[in-house]
């Protein structure tokens, strides 16, 4: 398989519930992003990763929890989520960060918190 | 705050058309500037990337172009065919690394 895959593709939850999204990039990449897309909104960048580690967090609540455990695989854990944020949730792969590198993006999740 | 523009918001013309759409940014300090396209329930792709030191770049049937000082980036598709019908977004990456991106224009493609 190649390039950056997502799972679930679609997910429906409640408020209370506990759910996560995977991402898993297979092009030897150190880099990796969350984004969220609302409807009629622009994409937002969530968090970047560069080698596991953290090196941005925009401002997103702590409802959503990201975790790099390695270079190839990055988690968003999801929990007591709001109707607001139904949006789709791409994730993104690059080679590092420096700025000149391409992002090759994930197909999304789409989520809808009922 | 870097604020990225896309117009028309939606576009539909024949096949075999000529287009242009069009972005534009407020702040003009980018490291570079790229075009995407989306199609529906997908991610994105990468089309072009024009450095901030270029005026433009080209593949196939797409060319953007970039002027920095006036804070504008055009995407022209020569011979436009339905396949090209998708959303297209453009994106900016400011000085610090971060992509900022425009709302996208929702391209149709009619046979």
């Amino acid at each position: 398989e190649t390039g950056v895959t997502q799972t679930p593709r679609h997910l429906v939850m409640g408020m209370t519930n506990k759910k996560s999204l995977k991402c898993e990039q297979h092009l030897g990449h150190n880099a990796m992003y969350w984004y969220k897309q609302s409807a009629k909104k622009p994409l937002e960048l969530m968090f970047v990763y560069n080698f596991k580690e953290q090196t941005e967090n925009n401002s997103v609540p702590s409802r959503f929890s990201p975790e790099c455990p390695n270079s190839s695989h990055l988690f968003l854990h999801l929990h007591t989520l709001q109707p607001e944020d139904s949006a789709l949730y791409l994730c993104a792969s690059s080679q590092g960060t420096s700025g000149q590198e391409t992002q090759y993006f994930g197909p999304g999740t789409r989520l809808l918190v009922l | 705050k870097q604020e990225v523009t896309q117009i028309p918001a939606a576009l539909s013309v024949p096949e075999g058309e000529n287009l242009v759409l069009n972005c534009s940014f407020t702040d003009s300090a980018i490291y570079n500037l790229q075009w995407f396209r989306q199609d529906p329930g997908k991610g994105l792709t990468s089309l072009l990337l024009i450095q901030s030191s270029q005026r433009e770049q080209t593949s196939g049937r797409l060319n953007a172009s970039l002027d920095k000082s006036s804070g504008r980036s055009t995407l022209y598709i020569a011979a436009s065919q339905p396949g090209d019908s998708a959303t297209y977004l453009c994106a900016v990456r400011n000085q610090g690394g971060k992509l900022i991106f425009g709302q996208g224009t929702e391209l149709s493609v009619k046979p």
